[in-house]
């Protein structure tokens, strides 16, 4: 079965500053999607940012990129100036058919 | 494009009655729609997978007679909590997978929060 592994409970950031969260997961399969989903108190689930498995270019949408790296089943999400705004649980997840989230880091922003 | 809407956004039962919650697919079908369940400030947790005009498919450990799915529609999907006691308390959400111009990604509702006195 697939799994997603996010190792860091928490994370803080300063506002204006960069920040990386990191991902990795387990799978045998070659295509699927990877996803960073956003979840703001009022817990709706807002995607941050796609990348599907095939492309070797690391997506990038905005203040927010990734680094995938496939051999390593590795998924991390860089937030560049960092904002208030920014402050929420963010879910890393695997999709070949189903999509598996991980645990959730709770990232943090000081003004 | 692409809204999930879930009625009701919360609700509040009795135990042992039942509870029926539904997600739609407003500007586009869904063959797929998926339901999860998440706690307080842990992750979303699959229960089943539902598939329009066929049974749905269950996790592990999830109870099939408890939770009851149905996709009767390209745009529906209902989840029945059947005979509902305090600790099926819990936030559900559902997400739906665009069946024409599928890009993987998942469309989620706002969720509904169930409290079971």
């Amino acid at each position: 079965a697939q799994t997603v592994t996010q190792s860091q409970p928490e994370m803080s950031v300063q506002e204006a500053e960069t920040v990386t969260l990191s991902c990795t997961y387990d799978t045998s399969e070659s295509d699927y999607y990877l996803f960073w989903y956003k979840q703001p108190p009022s817990r709706q689930m807002i995607l941050v940012i796609r990348q599907e498995a095939y492309k070797q270019q690391n997506a990038t949408e905005n203040r927010f990129s990734v680094n995938f790296q496939k051999a390593a089943k590795s998924f991390s999400l860089k937030i560049s100036d960092s904002q208030l705004g920014d402050a929420a649980m963010y879910f890393c997840a695997y999709r070949r058919n189903k999509l598996v989230f991980g645990a959730g880091t709770i990232l943090r922003v000081k003004s | 494009g692409a809204v999930v809407s879930q009625h009701p956004s919360w609700v509040i039962c009795k135990s042992g009655t039942s509870v029926k919650i539904e997600c739609r697919s407003l500007d586009f079908q869904a063959t797929t729609m998926f339901w999860y369940r998440q706690f307080p400030k842990q992750s979303l947790m699959l229960m089943a997978t539902s598939n329009e005009g066929s049974k749905a498919t269950y996790e592990q450990g999830v109870e099939k007679d408890k939770f009851l799915i149905n996709h009767a529609s390209l745009t529906l999907s209902t989840l029945t909590v059947t005979s509902a006691h305090p600790e099926d308390s819990s936030f559900y959400i559902c997400s739906a997978s665009r069946t024409e111009k599928n890009t993987g990604e998942l469309f989620f509702g706002e969720g509904s929060r169930l409290t079971v006195l």
